[in-house]
């Protein structure tokens, strides 16, 4: 069964400073990665996804995820934080093809913004 | 584009009662997933339908949960008797296709049952 583990359920970073929220994966298939935020009262957004193209992928608001097979890993960064940024972030991971979309949603991480 | 529609937004009812939630996902969308949010933990796949039939529903509680998709448009989610453990938030998602497309998300309704 494919999971995803955050480490950290709380993040805390200065404004201005280096954002990375950890993600690893666990699947027995080569996988779909996916970051969403989510906002106060709000639906979940897609920052970025990562589908077997590049393993550097750029999303939306200046964020970035780097897939490591070697590691198992799928982090999210952003070189400076923005008060905007505080939110609930959320890792998820499917199945690649074979017509399996299932997200399976990590337990997500809240970045704190400190001015 | 309009996004994807769920209500109500709220909703607070006693243990026992029933409750429905609607989803009117974006137009042209086949695939359309409800999940359910916990406090302090990540969304859970209970549906998923693909135009109006059902592709999995292996997480479902179909003892008291139950999800219609008629015509293959919007959707109702409906828990009967609900239970303390029902609180949570309800999330509406559709994507275009199958196969690792990006999947929009409702707002979502918040659901607390006392």
């Amino acid at each position: 069964a494919q999971s995803v583990t955050q480490l950290g359920s709380h993040v805390s970073v200065s404004e201005g400073a280096l954002v990375l929220l950890r993600c690893n994966y666990s699947s027995s298939v080569p996988p779909y990665l996916f970051w969403y935020v989510q906002y106060p009262n709000q639906g979940l957004q897609l920052l970025l996804k990562y589908t077997s193209a590049a393993t550097l992928v750029k999303g939306i608001n200046g964020f970035e995820a780097e897939f490591k097979k070697s590691e198992t890993s799928f982090h999210l960064t952003k070189p400076s934080a923005h008060m905007s940024d505080a939110a609930e972030y959320f890792c998820a991971v499917s199945d690649r093809g074979f017509g399996n979309e299932k997200l399976t949603f990590g337990t997500g991480t809240r970045l704190t913004i400190i001015p | 584009e309009a996004g994807v529609a769920q209500s109500p937004r709220y909703k607070i009812i006693e243990k026992r009662q029933s409750v429905a939630f609607w989803c009117n996902p974006i137009s042209g969308h086949a695939t359309l997933y409800w999940y359910q949010q916990i406090l302090g933990q990540g969304p859970k796949l209970l549906i998923q339908f693909q135009n109006n039939g059902v592709v999995d529903d292996s997480q479902l509680p179909k003892d008291r949960f139950s999800a219609e998709r008629l015509k293959g448009v919007d959707s109702t989610l409906k828990i009967q008797p609900a239970k303390l453990e029902d609180s949570a938030v309800y999330l509406c998602a559709s994507s275009m296709d199958r196969g690792g497309n990006e999947q929009f998300f409702g707002p979502g309704t918040r659901l607390t049952v006392l």
